[in-house]
């Protein structure tokens, strides 16, 4: 199956700061999205980006697809920012999402 | 925008046990999926429908079952619960150009 790797596994940043989280994947991809896992457990949707550039607020990310990576860029970090980001790809009539094994993002105060 | 909702936060049972956890969308969307989150294996698929009465095995399907009756709702069945069961459950819903949407999950545990 395809094979998601994301960078880096652990990341503490001051209150403030920005960070840039990096997905790599194995093959072309239909879908890829970033989630954010709150420290409940509940993953909460990002961005849908298959490609191109997307912004909201303090996030944005970007996929090149033709290179089989996307970034997501959080800026002014906050506390609340901490939990785990992971990526997550499906393809075409595979009917599964594949997850990376995610970053484990820090906002100390 | 969609709404997945979980019926449980949290859930304790005893081994043996038929256990049912039930997930409700709102968006008329006619795909659904049951994943569990375990630490150090990540998400994996256990099953999911792609339309009413239909369903499909995922990557481990066994000791579960499913059921989808009307297009909004899809449960999770563990027959006979083990402890080997205990884990975050996730259902999701996704769309052709919109993304997979996750509930806010069921951390059950068996005793």
């Amino acid at each position: 199956g395809i094979q998601v790797e994301q960078s880096p596994p652990d990341l503490i940043l001051q209150e403030g700061a920005n960070s840039t989280l990096r997905c790599n994947f194995s093959d072309s991809v239909n879908n890829l999205q970033w989630f954010h896992q709150n420290p409940w457990g509940q993953l909460i949707n990002l961005f849908y980006i298959p490609s191109g550039t997307k912004q909201n607020g303090r996030l944005s990310a970007t996929t090149v697809a033709t290179e089989r990576y996307s970034l997501l860029y959080i800026s002014s970090s906050q506390t609340t920012d901490s939990g785990v980001y992971f990526c997550a790809v499906d393809q075409t009539g595979a009917n599964n999402l594949f997850f990376g094994t995610g970053t484990r993002l820090t906002v100390i105060p | 925008d969609v709404k997945v909702t979980q019926s449980s936060r949290y859930l304790v049972k005893r081994t043996g046990e038929k256990v049912f956890l039930e997930c409700v969308q709102d968006m008329d969307h006619e795909n659904m999926f049951w994943y569990r989150q375990d630490p150090g294996l990540g998400l994996r698929l256990i099953y999911f429908s792609y339309d009413v009465k239909m369903k499909e095995k995922g990557d481990i399907p066994e000791g579960y079952s499913v059921s989808r009756e009307k297009k909004e709702r899809f449960s999770l069945i563990l027959e006979s619960a083990s402890t080997n069961q205990t884990s975050m459950y996730l259902c999701a819903t996704n769309r052709v150009a919109y993304g997979y949407t996750f509930g806010s999950g069921t951390r059950l545990t068996v005793v």
